[in-house]
């Protein structure tokens, strides 16, 4: 069974500040994806990230993918209130078919 | 439409009554899953289907639970005698056959199942 272990599971920052959510694996993963929930909503992909040791940039979000594509890290340059919510990552693997193993996600509150 | 459309957006029944969600893929989006949601729980994996077939049904959690797709689109997912653990928000999502490497799945908005 794969599981991931996102952390922290709470996070309460300024406006302006940076932060940066992680996600550990024993598993390795074919692929990871980042994804953000509002309330009342289905998560929205952000970024997917295929190759070990890949970043991606998406504005004030970095994303990076472990070399061993174990682990997977999102970090928020100058947080904005508009960065509120829910943000999950999820591994695709194991299957040819897209099946994804979902960290426990971090909710993330910026005060202005 | 243009997105995942799922239906009722919340559902509140009574301990042991059956209940009924509904979901809505993108057209032309030949896999669908299904995903619970609960407090302190993450999303969970239910089932997944490609066209009318569940290749994979290893996390419904128990035999009261059971989904079905018909014409390759719309999907029910039916809860038996519901218990109050089922409570919940159950999330379908859907994804283009051909969606390459990246795997990208769209979501619905979710039901939301409170059992009381």
């Amino acid at each position: 069974t794969q599981l991931l272990e996102q952390s922290p599971q709470f996070l309460s920052i300024q406006e302006g500040e940076n932060l940066t959510v992680y996600c550990n694996s024993s598993s390795v993963f074919s692929s990871l994806q980042w994804y953000r929930q509002e309330p009342g909503e289905g998560p929205v992909l952000l970024v997917t990230v295929v190759t070990g040791g890949e970043v991606k940039k998406l504005k004030r979000l970095t994303f990076q993918f472990g070399d061993a594509r174990k682990d997977s890290s999102l970090h928020i340059t100058a947080a904005q209130t508009g960065d509120t919510g829910l943000y999950l990552c999820a591994g695709a693997g194991g299957t040819s078919y897209g099946k994804l193993t979902f960290g426990q996600g971090t909710i993330l509150t910026v005060h202005p | 439409g243009a997105g995942v459309s799922q239906s009722p957006s919340n559902k509140v029944t009574e301990k042991g009554k059956d209940v009924e969600l509904r979901c809505d893929p993108i057209s032309g989006h030949t896999a669908l899953y299904w995903y619970r949601q609960s407090l302190g729980q993450g999303l969970e994996f239910l089932i997944y289907f490609q066209g009318n077939s569940a290749p994979d049904k290893s996390g419904l959690p128990s035999d009261r639970f059971s989904a079905e797709r018909t014409g390759g689109s719309v999907s029910t997912l039916t809860i038996q005698r519901t218990q109050q653990e089922d409570s919940a928000v159950y999330l379908c999502a859907s994804r283009h056959r051909l969606g390459g490497g990246g795997n990208e799945q769209f979501f619905g908005p979710g039901t939301r199942l409170t059992v009381l």
